[in-house]
């Protein structure tokens, strides 16, 4: 168990430029999250994978943010033309099962557009 | 909707002394809590959880944290702290509702700075 790992730990873009961050949670995890933390708050949910397949959508994902779990293990997530308001630490977590069991989380993405 | 509370944004205080770090939630269904800890440059990391059962849970670390339903709060507290408590706590909630495909996602508190000083 190496635990979940994202990369890459930090990410400094331009505005408008594209961004994709990755994200290997525990192997035996089925269940996958991601979550964006900014300054002096906690984290915010954006979307949930069960396997392959997203099955939640935070409103907070805009039509410039897409996530893909393509073989049910890894998952990256990418955003599009990428603005000011866009930066944030992004947190990926994985989780076994149902039933309040907690999630696992990586160390996560910190993105700067600058 | 569910929402979580930490009224506190910062909390000092010296190293043996007790501390509780406050957490209330709304839901208009039955929740699951967690408490997480976050050290400085690092992720999020479970402290402890409420399921079901004894409505006092605790960690391996000496902290604990009670469940009240009717005051809908689970407070954290640690008798006597240390340096090493020195972080940011989350208290956060997920739904127990079984829908098919439910993510259990959780809502997060803002979170509270404990500093321990010496």
């Amino acid at each position: 168990d190496t635990g979940v790992s994202q990369n890459p730990r930090h990410k400094i873009t331009k505005r408008g430029q594209n961004v994709t961050f990755r994200c290997d949670p525990i192997s035996e995890h089925n269940r996958l999250y991601w979550y964006r933390q900014t300054l002096g708050q906690g984290p915010e949910f954006l979307t949930y994978f069960q396997n392959e397949a997203q099955l939640e959508k935070s409103r907070l994902l805009s039509d410039r943010f897409s996530a893909e779990r393509p073989k049910g293990s890894f998952s990256t997530l990418e955003i599009q033309r990428t603005e000011q308001g866009d930066s944030a630490m992004y947190l990926c977590a994985s989780s076994p099962r149902r039933g309040g069991h907690g999630y696992t989380f990586g160390s996560g993405t910190r993105l700067t557009v600058v | 909707a569910q929402s979580v509370t930490q009224l506190d944004s910062q909390v000092p205080v010296f190293e043996e002394a007790p501390v509780e770090l406050r957490c209330n939630y709304s839901s208009s269904v039955s929740v699951y809590l967690f408490w997480y800890v976050q050290y400085p440059n690092q992720g999020l990391q479970l402290l402890l959880k409420y399921l079901s059962g004894s409505t006092l849970v605790e960690s391996i670390n000496g902290f604990e944290a009670e469940f009240n339903k009717s005051q809908t709060s689970f407070h954290l507290r640690k008798p006597s702290v240390h340096i090493s408590d020195t972080a940011e706590y989350f208290c956060a909630v997920s739904d127990r509702k079984e829908t098919q495909g439910g993510s259990e996602k959780l809502v997060f508190g803002k979170g509270t700075k404990l500093t321990v000083n010496p």
